[in-house]
């Protein structure tokens, strides 16, 4: 069974540094492009990062270029996302997706973790 | 970046009814578009991909269509557990980007 397990959030101050880690299982994580998307509490979903199989390729939404950095381990069949220099506008749920085929939906996501940016 | 919109910001449909969500891009983006469903406090769930391809284990009752800037996802009768805010996304550049959402409820 596929499954994704987000941790590490809670509550940060702006400016701090926190890492998001996820935990693939029931597929080789190798094969996949993977993506981090957020919804920030009672609004829409947003799509903030994602990586290539071997990590050679990374995108970001402009609103955390610089600030946040996406990563993954292979071997260790997991995914990250360092946020650096967090801003209350980053306060969301985050989840982990698994991009699948030619279209790149989403085939599978994590249940999310919530980071909260708060002094 | 591609713009995504979605009408209505909400509907409320009876038990039975057929129930229809349009989605717009700014610009074209072939089939490069999917739909999720998001039932309170859960994670998203994929329902179509590629403007009209339905994922395994979604209910026969939803399809979707549409192609370049316009696309529908369609609930053919609406059922009790259908309640829930459906999103479209684009895929055919970064930044991927979804739509604002539809509230389904039932009346």
């Amino acid at each position: 069974e596929v499954q994704l397990v987000e941790s590490g959030g809670g509550l940060v101050q702006p400016g701090g540094s926190r890492r998001l880690s996820c935990a693939a299982s029931g597929f080789a994580l190798s094969n996949f492009w993977m993506s981090w998307v957020r919804q920030a509490p009672g609004k829409g979903l947003e799509w903030v990062a994602n990586i290539k199989q071997d990590g050679s390729d990374k995108y970001y939404v402009d609103s955390v270029k610089g600030r946040f950095t996406i990563s993954r381990d292979n071997a260790k069949n997991s995914l990250y996302l360092h946020m650096n220099g967090p801003r209350p506008e980053d306060t969301a749920v985050y989840y982990c997706a698994r991009g699948s085929g030619y279209y790149q939906s989403f085939d599978y996501w994590g249940q999310g973790t919530l980071v909260t940016v708060s002094s | 970046d591609i713009q995504m919109t979605q009408s209505p910001s909400s509907v409320s449909a009876s038990v039975g009814d057929r129930v229809s969500i349009t989605c717009w891009a700014s610009q074209g983006i072939t089939t490069w578009l999917a739909w999720y469903q998001q039932k309170a406090g859960k994670a998203p769930k994929l329902l179509i991909y590629g403007a009209s391809n339905l994922q395994s284990g979604v209910p026969s009752r939803f399809s979707g269509v549409g192609s370049g800037t316009y696309f529908t996802l369609t609930i053919s009768s609406l059922q009790p557990e259908d309640v829930a805010t459906y999103y479209c996304q684009q895929a055919n550049s970064i930044p991927f980007t979804f739509g604002p959402g539809t509230k389904v409820e039932i009346k």
